[in-house]
């Protein structure tokens, strides 16, 4: 598996609290993206970064924001948790490209009630 | 807007026959073409991609091909073992913003039964 951890692995909240994921990589590589999956949906672009402090929308972006202030470490803040959000968050990475092979981690399921 | 459609959603075979797992993609700029599997509770894995180039692709029991004129593509396992289930799910680029991103399909649940 690449060197991509994910944290936490799972996580209960309730609705209208913040919450933050964190990817961190060990493999030096230049793009990191979040992903939620859905039953149905299949995985769907949150936010992408393509190098340290240069991050861009994907097409379910509403109610989040990422930071990225190390080359290794991106994250995910849900500002006010609702339970649309409810979901299994990947963040994956890539070396070269977005059309390079995507890595990804092991997931957060996360709950908002 | 640009979507990627895979079908079946479920398949379920006995253990040493083939499954076909098959995908549209509405994008004709789209020149790059990674499926993954997924395992229960586990990120998705890549397992076999393709570009425009070329029109098959095999790695030994997977296959992929290409047609780009009808603007889809499958996912062929051969001589299917009880470790092959799990989700997969096919992908296809897609130029948004200056930038190629993937746009999945929704997934295909494979059971082989032994």
């Amino acid at each position: 598996d690449a060197g991509i951890t994910q944290s936490p692995r799972h996580k209960v909240t309730e609705t209208g609290t913040p919450v933050t994921l964190r990817c961190h990589q060990t493999e030096n590589h230049r793009y990191m993206y979040w992903y939620r999956q859905d039953p149905g949906h299949g995985l769907r672009l949150i936010h992408y970064s393509y190098g340290v402090k240069d991050t861009d929308k994907g097409e379910v972006s509403d109610g989040y924001s990422v930071s990225r202030s190390k080359t290794e470490d991106f994250l995910l803040t849900l500002e006010s948790a609702t339970s649309s959000q409810t979901s299994v968050y990947f963040c994956a990475i890539s070396d070269t490209s977005w059309a390079d092979t995507q890595y990804f981690g092991p997931g957060t399921r996360l709950t908002v009630l | 807007g640009e979507n990627v459609e895979q079908h079946p959603s479920t398949l379920s075979v006995q253990e040493g026959d083939s499954a076909v797992i098959k995908c549209t993609y509405s994008d004709s700029a789209s020149n790059y073409f990674p499926w993954y599997k997924q395992e229960l509770g586990k990120g998705p894995q890549l397992i076999i991609d393709i570009r425009s180039n070329v029109g098959e692709k095999k790695d030994q029991r997977i296959a992929v091909t290409l047609n780009k004129t009808a603007k889809h593509f499958s996912l062929h396992i051969t001589e299917t073992q009880p470790e092959d289930s799990a989700v997969y799910f096919c992908a296809a680029s897609l130029i948004s913003g200056g930038y190629n991103k993937l746009i999945f399909g929704a997934g295909t649940r494979l059971a082989v039964h032994p």
